[in-house]
């Protein structure tokens, strides 16, 4: 099945720096490669997702990049804001399944 | 509407009691999902429902038992439950295929 690992497991930037978070996944079958933040006590929300046959793709602050060569993703935010603190997760989709990654837990100092 | 309403937000049962946690969603999402999910981990995936049949069960207890009244409804109905199931039960509803997931605010559920 699919295994997706996800680093780091903590990140902490100074605001309005930049952070990054990387995912690999195994499953080559995988097309649909999602991102959610979760903030503290609240519900995953979807902040953005690429399929396979993109490369690239951006919303505002946001981009997710991917490889599907390598097999790996990642979730860039610019400009960081304290409200960007929460725990992000990673997820990798063949359609019949989905599985997470463990998260990173990422602090935005003021 | 563009919500996934959870009831309760919390419960708290013991091992011997009976309890339904209930799901709705009114996006016309064809999948529905409840995903568990403890503190500082990822959810895991326990049931699957596609246009109201179920098609994963991902081995999950059968102290848990999910049920599709419709294709708005989820309810996840509990029965003799451990302590080491407490846990933020989700539920999770999408277009079909995984993708778009929108999730309730879960369930925050102990059990004593």
């Amino acid at each position: 099945g699919e295994n997706v690992e996800q680093h780091p497991s903590t990140l902490s930037v100074q605001e309005g720096d930049s952070a990054v978070i990387k995912c690999t996944y195994s499953d080559s079958a995988s097309n649909y490669f999602p991102w959610y933040k979760q903030e503290l006590g609240k519900r995953p929300q979807l902040i953005i997702d690429i399929r396979s046959n993109v490369g690239e793709k951006k919303d505002q602050r946001i981009a997710v990049t991917l490889n599907k060569t390598a097999k790996h993703f990642s979730l860039h935010i610019t400009e960081t804001q304290p409200e960007d603190s929460a725990v992000y997760f990673c997820a990798a989709s063949n359609n019949n399944d989905m599985r997470f990654g463990a998260g990173t837990r990422l602090t935005v100092k003021p | 509407d563009t919500e996934v309403t959870q009831t309760p937000k919390h419960l708290v049962m013991g091992m011997t009691n009976k309890k339904s946690l209930k799901c709705e969603q009114h996006m016309g999402h064809r999948a529905m999902y409840w995903y568990k999910q403890k503190a500082k981990k990822p959810p895991e995936l326990m049931f699957v429902y596609s246009y109201e049949k179920l098609s994963i069960n991902e081995s999950v207890p059968s102290r848990f038992s999910p049920e599709c009244p419709n294709s708005s409804l989820l309810n996840l109905h509990l029965h003799a439950l451990q302590p080491e199931d407490s846990a933020l039960y989700l539920c999770a509803s999408g277009p079909a295929g995984y993708e778009k997931l929108f999730f309730g605010s879960g369930t925050q559920l102990s059990v004593l």
